[in-house]
């Protein structure tokens, strides 16, 4: 299968501690966007790279938030100091720039629950 | 972000056609329209977009009302798979970031 992959799919984490999350897109896409899902509700637009070039960073994305995609392929997200209010599905998404509408493909997610 | 609007949930029976509105009165002649379907713990999948022309693919059908100020998705036959959570999202490629705005979209019920 070569859709978009996430790892963990789940994390448990006590407050005040640091968790990466990592996102493998599909290969040919140079486009990656985070969301972030918290229960009855729709995902939320944290943050764009196009190749290795992060371009776009919501003010949802605190000063605790980091993410980074070397040479333009995996991404990761890490979170410092996890909060309670941290705790939601983390989405990853990739896609190919270049026509007039754009289809993203998601991952599965990784849920993150922050004791 | 121009906005839509769409009912909270929405019940069909298997077999029949379900129409899955969405109201979008603000939407700019830039804007296409496109619905994901988020099943129970995946993430949001692609069903179809639509720009003034209705659509079909595989999985749906798109369509536009002439003033593009509403949409409706029909599932021509409704499967106890097609249960999820749809929305209805504008979004256009001004810019470069093409991110997708969620609302919380319909909860689509599907009774055997």
């Amino acid at each position: 299968d070569t859709g978009v992959s996430q790892n963990p799919r789940h994390k448990i984490t006590k407050r005040g501690q640091n968790v990466t999350f990592r996102c493998d897109p599909i290969s040919e896409h140079n486009r990656l966007y985070w969301y972030r899902q918290t229960l009855g509700q729709g995902p939320e637009f944290l943050t764009y790279f196009q190749n290795e070039a992060q371009l776009e960073k919501s003010r949802l994305l605190s000063d605790r938030f980091s993410a980074e995609r070397p040479k333009g392929s995996f991404s990761t997200l890490e979170i410092q100091r996890t909060e309670q209010g941290d705790s939601a599905m983390y989405l990853c998404a990739s896609s190919r720039s270049g026509g007039e509408a754009e289809t993203q493909y998601f991952g599965p997610g990784t849920r993150l629950l922050v004791l | 972000d121009a906005k839509t609007t769409q009912p909270n949930s929405m019940e069909s029976n298997e077999e029949e056609p379900v129409h899955l509105p969405c109201n979008h009165s603000t939407i700019s002649g830039t804007d296409y329209i496109h619905w994901y379907r988020q099943l129970p713990s995946q993430g949001p999948e692609y069903v179809i977009h639509g720009l003034t022309s209705n659509v079909n693919n595989r999985m749906a059908s798109l369509a536009i009302a002439e003033d593009r100020k509403s949409s409706t998705l029909i599932l021509h036959r409704a499967t106890l798979r097609d249960a999820a959570v749809y929305y209805c999202i504008l979004a256009n490629s001004g810019g470069s970031n093409y991110k997708l705005t969620f609302g919380k979209g319909t909860l689509l019920t599907v009774n055997p």
